[in-house]
C-alpha cells in the first residue's frame, strides 16, 4: 500500500498569500497518478487537480499542482476567503487507492 | 444535472449488516467506474471500494475485504455496498462517487450517508 504523508498539518495564512501544500508518497506514484481534493466544513470533497497538474473542470487557475515520483505539491497562488478547508492528496497508481491525512488551511 | 442520491445508512449493532445504495442521474452511469469513500467523524477520507463500468472488476481496501461487497445495476443506474460483519471502526459517513471519465479520481460525490455501529 502506498502511504501518503501530507505537510504541514495546518497552514494559517491571510487572504492574498501563497499556500504551498506537500504530499509525499512512501513509494513512487506511477505516471503521476496523484490528485488533490478540497473539503470545506460540512461539504463533500471537491476534485481540484488530477494527473499531478491538470485542473479539474471549473477550478480557478490560482490552484496548481506539480511533482512526480514521490513528491507532489499543491500551490494556491493568492488565497481567497473561500479557500479555507482541508486539502487531501490521493494516489490512484496502485490498489488500494489511498488518501493523505489532510492539510487544514486556515484563513 | 449530475446527481448521486444516497440511501440506506443508519444504526446497526456490531456484527450486523447494512446495505447502502446510490442512485445516479444526469450522466451515462453504465460508462463510468464508481467508488465508495468513507469518513469517520472528524477524520480524513478513507477509500473503501470501487467497481468498473460493467461491474466485472472490483477493488477493496484491506480493512473491508471479505466483509463488504460492491455491486451495480446498470439497468437501474444504482450502485450498492453490502456491508457485513460490521465493526465499530466502520462507523463513518459513506460517500459514493463517480470516476472522472478515463481516470480513477472522483469528480462527482453524493451527499453521504451515516453509518453508526453500536449496541
Amino acid at each position: 500500500e502506498i502511504v501518503l504523508t501530507q505537510s504541514p498539518g495546518t497552514l494559517s495564512l491571510s487572504p492574498g498569500e501563497r499556500a504551498t501544500l506537500s504530499c509525499r508518497a512512501s513509494q513512487s506514484v506511477t505516471s503521476s497518478f496523484l490528485a488533490w481534493y478540497q473539503q470545506r466544513p460540512g461539504q463533500t470533497p471537491r476534485l481540484l487537480i488530477y494527473g499531478s497538474s491538470t485542473r479539474a473542470t471549473g477550478i480557478p487557475d490560482r490552484f496548481s499542482g506539480s511533482g512526480s515520483g514521490t513528491d507532489f505539491t499543491l500551490t494556491i497562488s493568492r488565497l481567497e476567503p473561500e479557500d479555507f478547508g482541508v486539502y487531501y492528496c490521493q494516489q490512484y497508481s496502485n490498489l488500494p487507492r489511498t488518501f493523505g491525512q489532510g492539510t487544514r488551511v486556515e484563513i | 444535472e449530475v446527481q448521486l442520491l444516497q440511501s440506506g445508512g443508519g444504526l446497526v449493532p456490531p456484527g450486523g449488516s447494512l446495505r447502502l445504495s446510490c442512485e445516479a442521474s444526469g450522466f451515462n452511469f453504465r460508462t463510468h467506474a464508481m467508488t465508495w469513500v468513507r469518513q469517520a467523524p472528524g477524520k480524513g477520507l478513507d477509500w473503501v471500494s470501487d467497481i468498473s463500468p460493467s461491474g466485472a472488476s472490483t477493488g477493496y481496501a484491506d480493512s473491508v475485504k471479505g466483509r463488504f461487497i460492491i455491486s451495480r445495476d446498470n439497468s437501474k443506474n444504482t450502485l450498492n455496498l453490502q456491508m457485513n460483519s460490521l465493526r465499530g471502526e466502520d462507523a463513518a459517513v459513506y460517500y459514493c462517487a463517480k470516476h472522472l471519465t478515463g481516470w480513477d479520481v472522483f469528480d462527482i460525490w453524493g451527499r453521504g450517508t451515516m453509518v453508526i455501529v453500536s449496541s
